[in-house]
């Protein structure tokens, strides 16, 4: 099955640092990766849609500055949360969306998730 | 809009109890996925089933179970003879035809107590 993977899976920070996440579709290329956020005991709310060599798409209320992302490759796509406070601290999944192909119908797979705490 | 609902926040039971979880979404689409998702506390979460609107009729995978009824806009899972391991926070969500986006309810903690 399609596997996606995220690294670091926990990390913490000072505040005022920033802090990259990596998120990797293993066996195959998407074209699209997702980015959400959970708070504790909350569901899981979108933050972006990043597509492959351009510009991410952000929900309402994301801030695009504070939330950079990057999708340089069709398997690789990056979010970087700048100068981190602790109202950052979550829970941060990607999904990748595997690339259409005859036969075979877009769906998400969901990365592990990268714990993030922010001192 | 789409939208889903898990009316249920924590549901408590004893190890060897079935235990229902209910899912109701609301979607303008003719075509739409709806999928269950288990999280345990590392995070992950781990797919469980999913299902597309044309698709009514319910599945059974081991202990696991599913009830999709469009006319009442549900999709519940029932686990039978629950089991501590069971333990964990279920989503539901509902995904637009090309997988664009997905939407999740509020989740339902599950314990199951030996």
């Amino acid at each position: 099955g399609a596997v996606v993977s995220q690294h670091p899976s926990r990390v913490i920070c000072k505040s005022g640092t920033s802090v990259k996440i990596e998120c990797r579709s293993l066996d195959f290329q998407a074209t699209t990766m997702f980015w959400y956020r959970q708070f504790p005991k909350k569901s899981l709310m979108l933050m972006a849609t990043s597509n492959e060599g351009s510009k991410a798409t952000y929900e309402q209320g994301v801030e695009k500055d504070k939330f950079l992302i990057n999708h340089a490759s069709l398997t690789l796509s990056t979010l970087t949360v700048t100068s981190a406070h602790p109202e950052d601290s979550s829970f941060y999944i990607c999904s990748a969306r595997v690339a259409r192909l005859a036969g075979v119908l877009g769906e998400q797979f969901f990365g592990p998730g990268t714990r993030l705490t922010v001192l | 809009a789409q939208k889903v609902t898990q009316a249920q926040t924590e549901i408590s039971v004893v190890e060897k109890e079935d235990v229902t979880l209910d899912c109701v979404y609301e979607t303008r689409d003719t075509t739409y996925y709806l999928f269950w998702y288990k999280q345990p506390p590392s995070g992950e979460l781990v797919f469980l089933i999913r299902r597309n609107s044309f698709d009514e009729q319910n599945e059974i995978s081991g202990r696991y179970s599913w009830n999709f009824q469009k006319s009442t806009s549900s999709f519940n899972f029932t686990i039978t003879a629950s089991q501590v391991v069971d333990s964990a926070v279920y989503f539901c969500a509902l995904s637009e035809n090309n997988f664009n986006k997905f939407y999740f309810g509020s989740g339902t903690k599950l314990n199951v107590k030996p």
